[in-house]
């Protein structure tokens, strides 16, 4: 059974910073994984998805890298802005129709 | 890109009574959508897939005759939480399958649900 775990929990960085939230995944033999950021008492915005034939996608200041073999993925975030400030979803799919899973989150605050 | 709607985006109701929440996919078919359940401070956790024209398949712990899926259209499938109590105060988010040009799946905005 697929589990994913995401480090750290939360952060808390000031406005500027580069930063790396981390996923991992048990199964490797994955269909893809999606980042997702939500922002309380809100649903999901789709950031990233990267196929499992892919290496990474980078849109504007996001980067996200899949390494299957060894159940890694990680989002990158350039010159964090307090905008930023969310928590931050990995998702993993294993098999085309079936549903994601999903990790536990990373709580990210950008201090202005 | 592809749109996923929910109806409605939040709902107040008194214990035991029903709730009903759809989930639309606006502009493309979706033979099979999915539901997921998020309580306060947690992930998603999924609660049932959901198949056209046939019987949706629940997660271990969820009760099919409390959370009724009907998946009657390729644009259509509901969620009816029967007889809600407290317990059942969640945020329901749904999921539908795009099959072309690639498969993806986009998300519904989410159905907050509290039962008093």
């Amino acid at each position: 059974k697929q589990e994913v775990t995401q480090i750290p929990a939360a952060l808390s960085v000031p406005e500027g910073e580069n930063l790396v939230l981390n996923c991992s995944f048990t199964d490797s033999a994955i269909y893809n994984l999606q980042w997702f950021r939500q922002d309380p008492g809100k649903g999901l915005t789709s950031l990233l998805l990267i196929q499992s034939s892919q290496r990474e996608q980078t849109s504007g200041r996001l980067n996200a890298s899949l390494d299957k073999s060894s159940g890694r993925s990680t989002l990158y975030i350039a010159a964090s802005q307090p905008g930023d400030s969310a928590t931050y979803l990995c998702a993993v799919r294993n098999n085309y129709g079936q549903n994601f899973v999903f990790g536990p989150g990373t709580r990210l605050s950008v201090l202005p | 890109g592809a749109v996923v709607s929910q109806h409605p985006s939040w709902v107040i109701c008194k214990s035991g009574t029903s709730v009903k929440i759809e989930c639309r996919s606006l502009d493309f078919q979706a033979t099979t959508m999915f539901w997921y359940r998020q309580f306060p401070k947690q992930s998603l956790m999924l609660m049932a897939t959901s198949n056209e024209g046939s019987k949706a398949t629940y997660e271990q712990g969820v009760e099919k005759d409390k959370f009724l899926i009907n998946h009657a259209s390729l644009t259509l499938s509901t969620l009816t939480v029967t007889s809600a109590h407290p317990e059942d105060s969640s945020f329901y988010i749904c999921s539908a399958d795009r099959l072309a040009p690639y498969n993806e799946q986009f998300f519904g905005p989410g159905t907050r649900l509290t039962v008093l």
